[in-house]
């Protein structure tokens, strides 16, 4: 059973371009949720989705950021017109879908991709 | 604010010895994560808690959640060279599909 895939793992953007980040949950996940590390710190909630909707956006900047997850294909979180503030580390998580209430959802992370922002 | 404060924030000690990682906060979760993350990779998750008082063993690791759920320790007996790397704890609000917070980390080396 592969894990959370995301790509690339490395991109590299000058200021004013657009960054889009991919990511493939588990088998049999279907709830995905982003989250950015910035040196030094810990990980912080970006948002999180369903197949065709956003949950919870409460982390996502108000500006330039947008994720989506598409009934087919990986989750993308776009970044428009990058800053060099965006350079961090951007990971993508997965968990099972479930079947009551109570449950608790393990989340599990792919590698994560490196946004360097020149 | 910092929902999860973990301490220490770094921790350097010999092959051998024994330590804890604690992460305290003055909310309730209604569960607790501890993930293991090396250097360019993601988050690996260790164990998840869910019952106050609740303790399980992985290994040399043992993980211990707060009897009013609003803390969580990782103890290592005889740490290993493997062993370093950072260590995260996160926590869940509430039930269901959700966010995690996350504490900053501890940062663990073990010097053979």
């Amino acid at each position: 059973n592969a894990g959370v895939m995301q790509n690339p793992r490395h991109l590299v953007r000058r200021r004013g371009q657009e960054a889009r980040l991919r990511c493939s949950p588990m088998k049999g996940h279907s709830h995905v949720y982003w989250y950015r590390q910035l040196p030094e710190e810990g990980l912080k909630f970006m948002v999180y989705l369903q197949k065709e909707n956003i949950i919870d956006e409460s982390g996502m900047p108000k500006e330039r950021f947008s994720a989506e997850f598409p009934k087919e294909g990986p989750s993308i979180l776009r970044i428009q017109q990058v800053v060099r503030g965006d350079s961090a580390a951007y990971f993508c998580a997965s968990s099972p879908k479930g079947t009551g209430t109570g449950q608790i959802y393990e989340q599990y992370f792919g590698p994560g991709t490196r946004l360097t922002v020149t | 604010t910092q929902l999860l404060e973990q301490s220490p924030q770094f921790l350097s000690i010999q092959e051998g010895e024994n330590l804890t990682v604690y992460c305290n906060s003055s909310s309730v979760f209604s569960s607790l994560q501890w993930y293991r993350q090396e250097p360019g990779e993601g988050p690996v998750l260790l164990v998840t808690v869910v019952t106050g008082g609740e303790v399980k063993k992985l290994k040399r690791l043992t993980f211990q959640f707060g009897d009013a759920r609003k803390d969580s320790s990782l103890h290592i007996t005889a740490a290993q060279p493997g062993d370093t790397g950072l260590y995260l704890c996160a926590g869940a609000r509430a039930q269901g599909a959700q966010k995690l917070v996350f504490g900053q980390g501890t940062r663990l080396t073990i010097n053979p």
